[in-house]
C-alpha cells in the first residue's frame, strides 16, 4: 500500500537559516509526489508536485524539493527562512492512478517554528 | 484563497445529531474530494466525486454519505455523530479526476462534536 512518511514532528529554524523537510514514500510505480503547506487555520496550499522530468522541482515561496528516486525521497528545501514560513507541511503521495483518479495519501505532517 | 469555499466554518453539535458539511469548488472544476484531519488519524482520504458520480471511496464511515449536485457543488452528511467525530473537514477540487490535476482545498469546517 501506499505510504508517507516524515520522520520530523517539529523542526526548529532560525529565520535566515536554511530548511530541510524530510519526506519518504512508498509505492510501487513512479509516484506524483506533493508539498502542501497549512497555516494556522488554513486550509492546505500546494508548494509544488514532481509528476516526471527533472528531478528537482521549483515551487513558490522560494521552496524546492528533489526526487531521488534510489532512497524513495522527496525532500523540501528552502535556502533563507522566512518567520512567515511558520506553518505544518505535509508532504503527499498521489496513489490509485490506474483505476483513474488521484486519491492523496499524506504523511503525518512536519511542523516548522521559526526561531528569531 | 484557492477558490474553493466550505460551510459553515465552524461547527459544535452533540452525539447522535447529523449534521452536513457543503463546499463550493473552484469555478470550473467538476472533481469534488473530501479529507478529514484528526488528531490520531491524520489527513485522510474520504471519498470523491467527479461531475455528479461517485468515482472513489477511501476510509469513509457508513455513517457518513456524500454527493455532487448538478451544479457541482458538494454536501457531507454526517450522522449518528460520536466524540471520534470531532475533526477538521476539507473539501478539495480539480479540473477533472486526471492523476496530474491538481488539488485545491478549501479552509476546512471544523466539527466538533461534544
Amino acid at each position: 500500500a501506499q505510504s508517507v512518511t516524515q520522520p520530523d514532528i517539529h523542526i526548529t529554524v532560525s529565520e535566515g537559516a536554511s530548511l530541510e523537510l524530510r519526506c519518504n514514500y512508498s509505492y510501487g510505480a513512479t509516484p506524483y509526489l506533493f508539498w502542501y503547506v497549512q497555516s494556522p487555520g488554513q486550509g492546505l496550499q500546494l508548494l509544488l508536485k514532481y509528476f516526471s522530468g527533472d528531478t528537482l522541482v521549483q515551487g513558490i515561496k522560494g521552496f524546492e524539493a528533489e526526487f531521488k528516486r534510489s532512497q524513495s525521497s522527496f525532500n523540501l528545501r528552502k535556502p533563507s527562512v522566512h518567520w512567515s514560513d511558520a506553518a505544518e507541511y505535509f508532504c503527499a503521495v498521489g496513489a490509485e492512478r490506474n483505476t483513474g483518479f488521484q486519491k492523496l495519501v499524506f504523511g503525518t505532517g512536519t511542523r516548522l517554528l521559526v526561531s528569531p | 484563497d484557492s477558490g474553493v469555499t466550505q460551510t459553515p466554518k465552524h461547527l459544535i453539535t452533540a452525539t447522535g445529531q447529523r449534521v452536513t458539511l457543503r463546499c463550493s469548488p473552484r469555478s470550473g472544476d467538476l472533481s469534488v474530494y473530501w479529507y478529514q484531519q484528526s488528531l490520531d488519524q491524520g489527513l485522510q482520504f474520504l471519498i470523491q466525486y467527479y461531475n455528479g458520480e461517485e468515482r472513489a471511496k477511501g476510509n469513509i464511515l457508513e455513517r457518513f454519505s456524500a454527493q455532487q449536485f448538478p451544479d457541482l457543488h458538494s454536501e457531507l452528511n454526517l450522522s449518528s455523530l460520536e466524540l471520534g467525530d470531532s475533526a477538521l473537514y476539507f473539501c478539495a477540487s480539480s479540473l477533472t479526476f486526471s492523476s496530474t490535476d491538481t488539488q485545491y482545498f478549501g479552509p476546512g469546517t471544523r466539527l466538533t462534536v461534544l
